[in-house]
């Protein structure tokens, strides 16, 4: 069967570091998505991998390794406005999101 | 990026009537459209899958004489819950991807609670 597995819930200080861990199982591969959704809104696309490594995008970057079946996405000086929940996704071989149930980040100040 | 709509953005019906719930792209044409739903602390459930011009592909579980989906053109597709009852009551979200298949834009959803 296909699985995505991130944490249920994290908790991280204002100006800090957080990295949201997401491992899948998955018929085939085609790319893995990380979304940000605040509640009651719908999801907004931050990054996207296909090939191994690290993406850079300003406060936030994603990491790859396809062997593994494992990325992480990373937030830096992290603000209040990024308490929201973070969605790991893979592309499938036919180029379905299968998702995962998402990670609620709780920033402290 | 690319923007998609939803309409409405909010509905409030009683049980037994039907809600239709429009998606369109605005700024590129959509081969393919998704019908998201999801419940309140749970993950998005992909309900269909919808091409132009094409019949909707339902996944298991998901009634298709219940939630009829219309796929008329590029840049529209409609979903209608038909005979809406309070189990229904969801975040309704759909998504398109263009010819570049990397990447679903999602609509902002809309949210219906049905009385």
């Amino acid at each position: 069967g296909q699985n995505i597995d991130q944490p249920t819930e994290m908790t991280a200080t204002e100006g800090a570091i957080v990295q949201i861990n997401c491992t899948y199982q998955t018929s085939g591969f085609n790319g893995l998505f990380w979304y940000q959704q605040h509640a009651g809104e719908a999801p907004t696309f931050l990054s996207y991998n296909v090939l191994d490594g690290l993406e850079e995008k300003g406060r936030f970057s994603s990491f790859l390794s396809r062997s593994k079946g494992y990325s992480y996405l990373l937030l830096k000086e992290l603000q209040m406005k990024d308490s929201a929940s973070y969605l790991c996704a893979v592309q499938d071989s036919n180029y379905q999101l299968i998702w995962g149930a998402g990670t609620k980040l709780i920033i402290k100040p | 990026g690319a923007v998609v709509s939803q309409h409405p953005s909010r509905v409030i019906c009683k049980s037994g009537t039907s809600v239709k719930i429009e998606c369109r792209s605005l700024d590129f044409q959509a081969t393919t459209m998704f019908w998201y739903r999801q419940f309140p602390k749970q993950s998005l459930m992909l309900m269909a899958t919808s091409n132009e011009g094409s019949k909707a592909t339902y996944e298991q579980g998901v009634e298709k004489d219940k939630f009829l989906i219309n796929h008329a053109s590029l840049t529209l597709s409609t979903l209608t819950v038909t005979s809406a009852h309070p189990e229904d009551s969801s975040f309704y979200i759909c998504s398109a991807r263009d010819r570049e298949p990397n990447e679903q834009f999602f609509g902002p959803g809309t949210r219906l609670t049905v009385l």
